[in-house]
């Protein structure tokens, strides 16, 4: 089974661009996830869907930050513009239902220069 | 608010030893108690989850010990491997949406 799918991997751009990461969840899932790792503030959710639908975006850092998902099988994290304290590794999971694990991408590490 | 905490930090066992890492929680209405294991490289995956309703989970080398009193629940691993070098994640949820994930524990296996 095909596991939950980010792309890009690895993404440097510069300060003030804008960037576009994308998660494909496993299908079947109805909750899709996207958290933040960093070393100083570990893992942090960030926002949450249900059925396509955002539930609770209260970890989104800031305007920079807009998360979408048009259909079950996609979801995209936007930040516009970027900036340095952005990089980190972004991750992407999804479960089944509330009440089911959580399985998680392998990121997308991002540098801002 | 930081509203699971994990330690140590860090930690270095020799193989077949005993690794134990330990998690406390501030939030009683928590009802899922994961941990999850990463790679470098990798996103983390889920190793062992336990409810509130049991005081001891076991899976293979991997235990979870938990005191509903204490707020406190902790992963023990068993004939410690080099493989089971990782990081490693406690964490809470409410009615399984929001992970709320303790700070990480870098183990080492010597061999």
């Amino acid at each position: 089974d095909a596991g939950v799918i980010q792309s890009p991997r690895h993404e440097v751009t510069e300060m003030g661009q804008e960037v576009t990461l994308r998660c494909k969840p496993i299908s079947g899932h109805d909750y899709l996830f996207w958290y933040r790792q960093t070393m100083m503030r570990g893992l942090e959710l960030l926002i949450y869907f249900n059925n396509n639908v955002p539930i609770d975006d209260s970890g989104m850092p800031e305007d920079r930050f807009s998360a979408k998902m048009p259909n079950a099988s996609f979801s995209t994290l936007k930040i516009q513009p970027s900036e340095p304290r952005d990089s980190a590794v972004y991750f992407c999971a999804s479960s089944f239902s509330s009440n089911q694990p959580q399985h998680f991408g392998d990121g997308t590490r991002l540098s801002i220069l | 608010q930081q509203q699971v905490k994990q330690s140590p930090q860090s930690l270095i066992v020799q193989k077949g030893g005993i690794s134990i890492i330990n998690c406390a929680y501030e939030n009683t209405a928590f009802d899922y108690f994961p941990w999850y294991q990463q790679f470098p490289g990798k996103g983390p995956a889920l190793l062992i989850a336990i409810r509130p309703d049991v005081s001891e989970k076991k899976e293979g080398r991997f235990t979870i010990s938990f005191n509903k009193s204490a707020k406190q629940f902790s992963l023990h691993i068993m004939d410690s491997q080099p493989g089971d070098s990782a990081t490693y994640f406690c964490a809470a949820t409410l009615r399984g949406s929001r992970l709320t994930f303790g700070e990480g524990t870098q183990l080492t296996v010597n061999p």
